[in-house]
């Protein structure tokens, strides 16, 4: 089982609709979670951390259940620019330091 | 430009070839990652670097694979006897400080490489 799974899509949506993913993770001990956005052939860019608490940031929510390991990511009205892919991370802390796990990425296609 | 570059952006070599890439952080970061991305792929951590020390280092990364950071400051990933299995994107990333407060690694544009 890979460390942070993620539906790699692609989400194919309309502009303007709300669309949602969810990442789980299988190492009970991560400790901090982020989202990261990756555009075609440009390096990833981190989008928001999340908390239990959730996390909003304009049309962005993201959200932590760490009872049931997972995360989400939450966009609303969605827009053309918003069309990339979406990296769940996961944050391990080691006796060496910090260990980011990245998930395989959603990929969202956003449509006229 | 003061952000994480990498070089060189391409490299095409033949199976068996020695290959070795750099990556000069943001200068004020302590912190250096490498990672590799194949296509479909999220990044696959290496190796991650806290100044010149090297702390973690991957399963994914065999003898063929070494990195060094010699003066804390740029590093370099060598691989050597190149597989047509090592074709893939190498992404150096850094941090100030330990990522797991901010999450914030900032990464450069990667070195591509193809192995025929």
């Amino acid at each position: 089982r890979k460390e942070v799974e993620q539906d790699p899509g692609p989400f194919n949506v309309p502009e303007g609709a709300t669309v949602a993913f969810n990442c789980t993770y299988s190492n009970s001990a991560s400790q901090s979670f982020f989202w990261y956005r990756q555009d075609c052939r440009k390096e990833p860019k981190l989008l928001m951390s999340v908390y239990s608490s959730g996390n909003e940031d304009g049309r962005f929510t993201a959200q932590l259940n760490r009872a049931s390991q997972y995360i989400s990511l939450l966009i609303r009205d969605s827009k053309l620019s918003d069309s990339a892919t979406y990296l769940c991370v996961v944050i391990v802390l080691t006796g060496g330091g910090n260990k980011l796990t990245f998930g395989t990425g959603t990929q969202l296609k956003v449509e006229l | 430009d003061t952000g994480v570059s990498q070089d060189p952006r391409h490299k095409i070599t033949k199976r068996g070839q020695n290959v070795t890439f750099r990556c000069d952080p943001i200068s004020e970061h302590n912190r250096l990652y490498w990672y590799r991305q194949t296509l479909g792929q999220g990044p696959e951590f290496l190796t991650y670097f806290q100044n010149e020390a090297q702390l973690e280092k991957s399963r994914l990364l065999s003898d063929r694979f070494s990195a060094e950071r010699p003066k804390g400051s740029f590093s370099t990933l060598e691989i050597q006897r190149t597989e047509q299995g090592d074709s893939a994107m190498y992404l150096c990333a850094s941090s100030l400080g330990p990522a797991a407060h901010t999450g914030e690694l900032f990464f450069g544009e990667g070195s591509r490489l193809t192995v025929l």
